[in-house]
């Protein structure tokens, strides 16, 4: 059974600090990882997209990947109030040539206050 | 705006009628995708359709049937729901190969 762990949080931080969101997989053989804010009632929206080893950066967002730790996380620099929300971790579980199936963690609900 | 296109985005339905959600994407993606997504839980994948057929079923009851009718379109027909079949669809498309999915606004769906 592949799974993606994360902590459900609330994760609470100050406005201005730097918000770490952490996750796990099981799967070794996964290519592909995904971060998706999800604002309550709304869909999921993707944020960020890593597939190898190190960070990438994308304004406040940072995504780490590290495939030998099998850990994936994503950090946000500056945190605002709009950045509460739900943030899943999506991890590749089953890719052939025509399709890329996600497994999700249960997301970690993170709450930003001033 | 999302460039993925699902009406309706609200449906109330009873246990006996029969409906339909559609979703539609023009992004050229050949992958299409529906979840089911409860309160405070991740979404659930129920089918994957890749070049306009069926690739999975994660074991999904047969009162939901899913329909590709082209590469921009994908159905979801409901008959004889249960309660909690009450949920928010998602559908979603990617392009072939290792891309991300992106998501429609969903369908949130009551069952009376």
């Amino acid at each position: 059974q592949k799974e993606v762990e994360q902590n459900s949080g609330p994760l609470s931080v100050p406005e201005g600090a730097i918000a770490s969101l952490n996750c796990t997989y099981s799967d070794r053989g996964s290519q592909s990882f995904f971060w998706y804010r999800q604002y309550s009632g709304k869909s999921p929206e993707l944020i960020m997209s890593i597939y190898s080893n190190g960070d990438k950066e994308d304004g406040r967002f940072t995504a780490q990947l590290n495939k030998a730790s099998q850990y994936v996380s994503l950090l946000i620099r500056d945190s605002q109030p709009s950045d509460s929300a739900t943030y899943l971790c999506a991890v590749n579980g089953g890719y052939s040539g025509g399709y890329n199936k996600l497994i999700f963690g249960a997301g970690t609900r993170l709450a930003v206050h001033p | 705006d999302t460039e993925v296109t699902q009406t309706p985005k609200h449906l109330v339905m009873g246990m006996t009628n029969k409906k339909s959600l559609k979703c539609e994407q023009h992004m050229g993606h050949r992958a299409m995708y529906w979840y089911k997504q409860k309160a405070k839980k991740p979404p659930e994948l129920m089918f994957v359709y890749s070049y306009e057929k069926l690739s999975i079923n994660e074991s999904v009851p047969s009162r939901f049937s899913p329909e590709c009718p082209n590469s921009s379109l994908l159905n979801l027909h409901l008959h004889a729901l249960q309660p909690e079949d009450s949920a928010l669809y998602l559908c979603a498309s990617s392009q072939a190969g290792n891309q991300p999915q992106h998501f429609g606004d969903g369908t949130r769906l009551s069952i009376l």
